[in-house]
């Protein structure tokens, strides 16, 4: 079946700097990526959209600049956290649109942030 | 807007009972789609089912079964004789006319030897 592959699994950085979250679609082409984010014990929260070759689409109270993401191929999407501060500790998560499919999404692994 | 609710934020059980989880939602879509996932504690989401708006008949497998209300906006999941293993957080999800998933906030469920 169709796979998202998310790297890395886990990842811990300092304050201030940047970390790049990447999901890979490995035999489908992802036309549209969802990027979400859980804090600890919550619910999953969509964070944007992203469409192959075009801006993404943040929803209310995501800062774009500051989480950057791309989608420049049909296998490729990544989320950039810039200036990473400890309030930006979370479970990231991309989900492929696979609406033709019976499950209607396909989910990365997750990413487990830990910003220090 | 959408909306969905699950009221129980936790759960607990002993092995062998069986539990049912509650999913109310909101929408003003005439179709729309209905998930339920579970995350276990690596994070990892696994479909259940999804259930779509003009498809209200009840479904089961194996030990899980799906019970869709539209007349009370209800899509609610029942685990019969639980074990150990489905011990989880599990969430109910809707995805309307713009393709974006709304979840809900999640039902830990504890299930005890």
């Amino acid at each position: 079946g169709a796979v998202v592959s998310q790297h890395p699994s886990r990842v811990i950085c300092k304050s201030g700097t940047s970390v790049k979250i990447e999901c890979r679609s490995l035999d489908f082409q992802a036309t549209t990526m969802f990027w979400y984010r859980q804090f600890p014990k919550q619910s999953l929260m969509l964070m944007a959209t992203s469409n192959e070759g075009s801006k993404a689409t943040y929803e209310q109270g995501v800062e774009k600049d500051k989480f950057l993401i791309n989608h420049a191929s049909l296998t490729l999407s990544t989320l950039t956290v810039t200036s990473a501060h400890p309030e930006d500790s979370s479970f990231y998560i991309c989900s492929a649109d696979m609406r033709a499919q019976i499950s209607g999404y396909t989910f990365g692994s997750g990413t487990r942030l830990t910003v220090v | 807007a959408q909306k969905v609710t699950q009221a129980q934020t936790e759960i607990s059980v002993v092995e062998k009972e069986d539990v049912t989880l509650d999913c109310v939602y909101e929408t003003r879509d005439t179709t729309y789609y209905l998930f339920w996932y579970k995350q276990p504690p690596s994070g990892e989401l696994v479909f259940l089912i999804r259930r779509n708006s003009f498809d209200e008949q009840n479904e089961i497998s194996g030990r899980y079964s799906w019970n869709f209300q539209k007349s009370t906006s209800s899509f609610n999941f029942t685990i019969t004789a639980s074990q150990v293993v489905d011990s989880a957080v599990y969430f109910c999800a809707l995805r309307g006319s713009n393709y974006k998933l709304t979840f809900g906030k999640g039902t830990l469920l504890t299930v005890n030897p």
